[in-house]
């Protein structure tokens, strides 16, 4: 079985300041992993995907995210955070090697960028 | 394309009532999926489906049935709505190709259970 942990629930910062939003996980196969972002009242959206290659990815709107096998840890951060950043984060896995291509979630971060 | 869509938006149902979530994707995605979203738990994986006429359980199964006719529907089914199935409900679906490996998530159902 796989699990997600995202030790922070909140996250205040303040515009233009630098933000990380931490994810770690666990599972006995290798994994995908995924940064989905959700504004409020409305559906998740993919912001970031690790499948395979270079283990520092990134999104359109400046955030990247680092896969760390040996720490099983797949941390967001953005260097500058802006006002429309305010949203809730999750972080998730699937594994590999199975058919079911469900996502495990974590609990979600909720960033509050204040000006 | 529309994408993944769903029905109603918003719900109220009474204790023991029964009703049926739809769920449209119009991207021939062989896998769908239903999440519920309660507050502090992410979101948890009810059943998902690898392609029509297969379904199986996820992480909080009771109290709901899903099947799969077709490739562009899967619907979720409450037999006896409780109280403690007040949430959101999200259906998901992605490719079957590897290369791809993003679920897309509809809009969402709120539902609340009296």
């Amino acid at each position: 079985a796989q699990s997600v942990t995202q030790l922070d629930s909140q996250v205040p910062v303040f515009e233009e300041a630098p933000v990380e939003l931490r994810c770690n996980y666990s599972s006995s196969v290798s994994v995908y992993l995924f940064w989905y972002v959700q504004y409020p009242n409305q559906g998740l959206q993919l912001l970031l995907k690790y499948l395979s290659g270079s283990t520092l990815v990134e999104s359109i709107n400046g955030f990247e995210a680092e896969f760390n096998k040996s720490q099983t840890s797949f941390h967001l951060r953005k260097p500058s955070v802006h006002i429309s950043d305010t949203a809730e984060y999750f972080c998730a896995v699937s594994e590999w090697d199975t058919g079911r291509r469900a996502l495990t979630f974590g609990s979600g971060t909720r960033l509050q960028v204040q000006p | 394309n529309a994408g993944v869509t769903q029905t109603p938006k918003f719900q109220v149902l009474k204790t023991g009532q029964s009703m049926t979530l739809q769920c449209a994707q119009d991207m021939n995605h062989e896998y769908m999926s239903w999440y519920r979203q309660d507050p502090g738990m992410g979101l948890r994986l009810i059943h998902y489906s690898v392609g029509a006429g297969i379904t199986d359980q996820g992480e909080v199964p009771n109290g709901y049935n899903v099947s799969r006719s077709t490739t562009e529907d899967f619907p979720l089914r409450l037999l006896s709505a409780a109280p403690s199935q007040t949430s959101v409900y999200f259906c998901a679906s992605s490719s079957r190709d590897r290369t791809q490996e993003t679920q897309y998530f509809g809009p969402g159902t709120r539902l609340l259970v009296l």
